[in-house]
């Protein structure tokens, strides 16, 4: 059974810093992986889908990379500000649904 | 206007009602799915449909019913609620994955509900 693994639960970081957050799986035949922000009380919001051929994907200051062989994932936030704060969410995708992790939690202090 | 959107937002009842929730979408997407999130536990998928006529249990159905109306509508049914199905509430759609498509998904801005 697919189990998806997100650590740390919370993080504070001063503005400006730059991040990883971390996603790990325990099944590594996954078709892909994508990556959520929410906003409390908020719907998800998908920033970076990885297939599962793909090494990594870029999108302005994020970039997630992806090592199936390892059952990892890490979401890079270069610059972090204070509207980056929110829960971040992987999830990956096995034969027909997604698995979720329970999000990492993180603060931006101005 | 929002592609994927759930009614009503929030909603509190007592133990025993029946209560639906309902999701339509304009993306045009095959794939419909209903997930609950509570605290610490993350989202956990309750049914999920592939086209009109294919509905499929997730890993926590047991009290809940669906029904696809049309490609764009998708609803939840508590039959029954009880207070243990308090929870926010989601509802996904997704692409085919097939061809060029990535199946990835796009939710709805959830609903609240308490059971009392």
């Amino acid at each position: 059974k697919q189990e998806v693994t997100q650590i740390p639960a919370a993080l504070s970081v001063p503005e400006g810093e730059n991040l990883v957050l971390n996603c790990s799986f325990t099944d590594s035949a996954i078709y892909n992986l994508q990556w959520f922000r929410q906003d409390p009380g908020k719907g998800l919001t998908s920033l970076l889908l990885i297939q599962s051929s793909q090494r990594e994907q870029t999108s302005g200051r994020l970039n997630a990379s992806l090592d199936k062989s390892s059952g990892r994932s890490t979401l890079y936030i270069a610059a972090s500000q204070p509207g980056d704060s929110a829960t971040y969410l992987c999830a990956v995708r096995g034969t027909y649904k997604y698995i979720f992790g329970t999000g990492t939690r993180l603060k931006v202090l101005a | 206007d929002a592609d994927v959107t759930q009614t009503p937002r929030n909603r509190i009842t007592k133990t025993g009602k029946r209560i639906m929730l309902e999701c339509s979408q304009t993306k045009g997407h095959d794939r419909m799915y209903w997930y609950r999130q509570d605290p610490g536990l993350g989202l956990r998928l309750i049914y999920y449909s592939f086209d009109v006529k294919d509905i499929n249990k997730g890993e926590i159905s047991d009290g809940y019913s669906v029904s696809r109306q049309a490609q764009a509508k998708f609803s939840l049914s508590l039959e029954s609620a009880i207070p243990n199905q308090t929870a926010l509430y989601f509802c996904a759609t997704s692409d085919s994955g097939k061809g060029d498509s990535t199946d990835t998904q796009y939710f709805g801005p959830g609903t609240r509900l308490t059971v009392l």
